[in-house]
């Protein structure tokens, strides 16, 4: 089976604070990604990797950088923490190839206050 | 206007019921559309999964997509308590693999 794990279930951080959330795949997926999910809005793609040391902007990357220096960990970094960053960020995989499948870690609930 | 639409629920139903779950879009270059199952603390999960227009069926659930309305669905037959929780739509274009776009989600209860 497939896993994606996040470093934290639970984070609490304050306004101004670099925040660091990792996301480890055990599958050797060349494709991650780092979405968040807000109540009404559904899942929002904010960065996604396609190989080590390469990604894309997503639709709403403002905010937020990424890197991946190792093909199984991507790391997701909000450079000065805002209170409208406060969501729930899910982490996902995908192999190569046409598979549209995208496998998802737990997700990590982010507060800033 | 979202490019995927969703009604966001919540949908209560007896056990046993025939559940409809829906999604309309705008761009009609999606081609790939998929159903993905969130429980409360959990990511998400590729329940099903179909190319352009007609229906699959996988045991309880019918996916269908409609791609002149640009409208699918997911039919749950025999909803039981387990099929609690929220029904993600997500769909893309050919080739897309990396750029999914997700309606915002049904969170379906069903009650014994």
């Amino acid at each position: 089976d497939v896993k994606v794990t996040q470093s934290s279930r639970y984070l609490v951080k304050r306004t101004g604070e670099k925040v660091f959330l990792e996301c480890v795949q055990d599958m050797d997926h060349e494709n991650m990604f780092w979405y968040r999910q807000d109540p009404g809005l559904g899942l929002r793609l904010i960065y996604f990797s396609y190989d080590v040391k390469m990604k894309e902007k997503g639709d709403i990357p403002e905010g937020y950088s990424v890197s991946r220096e190792k093909k199984e960990r991507f790391s997701l970094i909000l450079e000065s923490a805002s209170t409208n960053q406060t969501s729930m960020y899910l982490c996902a995989s995908r192999g190569g190839g046409s598979s549209y499948e995208q496998y998802f870690g737990p997700g990590t609930r982010l507060t800033v206050t | 206007q979202k490019e995927v639409e969703q009604d966001p629920g919540p949908l209560s139903v007896p056990e046993g019921a025939i559940v409809s779950l829906n999604c309309t879009y705008s761009n009609s270059a999606f081609q790939y559309f998929m159903w993905y199952r969130q429980y409360s603390r959990k990511g998400p999960e590729l329940l099903m999964y179909t190319y352009s227009s007609g229906n699959k069926e996988d045991g309880r659930f019918t996916a269908q997509v409609d791609k002149s309305s640009k409208y699918i669905s997911l039919f749950i037959r025999d909803s039981q308590p387990s099929d609690s929780a929220t029904y993600l739509c997500a769909m893309s274009f050919s080739g897309g693999y990396n750029k999914l776009i997700f309606g915002a989600g049904t969170r379906l209860a069903v009650h014994p």
